[in-house]
């Protein structure tokens, strides 16, 4: 059971240019996340899934864009890199809310991004 | 809109103590919190998980209590070992379906040998 899979690890971006962050789980869950990280401002929501063909934006979404047209992958976007997206990116993955079970998020590993 | 806040921002303990690290949050209406771990470099590993219902969870050395009135969740480490330096960050989900985790910004623990 590989959980929750981002790719690639490391990436380093010229301002300007473009790239996507994949991410895939393999747990059947509904709700997916992405996340960044920056030194001292804990975790930050980008997009949030709550199904395939259903995002929305989170707390700081310019720059960025998703899809989500299965279950498992749930793709970030960065169409016009800038200095400022220079962080650590997390997708993350939850159940469908319910009552019984656990409903706890599991994380990838994370890729870092450098843009310069 | 939730926030939630862990403090101190660092701690280092002697190997072997008892250690608490705290985490406060200001909206009560939560659906569950949860305890990670994070190393440095790499990504978070769920450590406990506490449904609202609850009062703690436990696992190995690790104790987590929720006291949602007030606002608090504790996490307990026994016996604290070297291999236990990382960063604990705490992280509440709201009580709406389509809530999402809110996150402290971590307590980076360094227990010396």
């Amino acid at each position: 059971n590989a959980g929750v899979t981002q790719t690639p690890k490391f990436r380093i971006l010229k301002i300007g240019q473009s790239m996507t962050l994949q991410c895939t789980q393999d747990m059947n869950h509904n709700y997916m996340y992405w996340y960044r990280q920056d030194p001292g401002m804990g975790l930050k929501l980008i997009y949030y899934s709550v199904g395939a063909g259903i995002t929305d934006k989170g707390e700081v979404p310019n720059g960025y864009n998703v899809s989500r047209s299965t279950t498992e992958d749930f793709p970030l976007r960065l169409e016009l890199a800038a200095p400022s997206q220079t962080s650590v990116y997390f997708c993350a993955s939850s159940r469908l809310f319910g009552r019984s079970a656990n409903y706890g998020y599991t994380f990838g590993s994370g890729t870092r991004l450098t843009v310069v | 809109k939730q926030e939630v806040t862990q403090i101190p921002a660092a701690l280092s303990v002697p190997e072997g103590e008892n250690l608490v690290l705290n985490c406060s949050f200001t909206d009560s209406a939560i659906y569950n919190l949860q305890w990670f771990r994070q190393d440095p470099g790499k990504g978070l590993t769920s450590l406990l998980l506490i449904q609202s219902s609850q009062r703690e969870q436990t696992s190995g050395r690790l104790n987590a209590s929720l006291d949602k009135s007030s606002g608090r969740s504790t996490l307990y480490i026994a016996a604290s070992q070297p291999g236990d330096s990382a960063t604990y960050l705490c992280a509440v989900r709201g009580a709406g379906a389509n809530s999402k985790l809110t996150f402290g910004k971590g307590i980076t623990l360094s227990v010396r040998p």
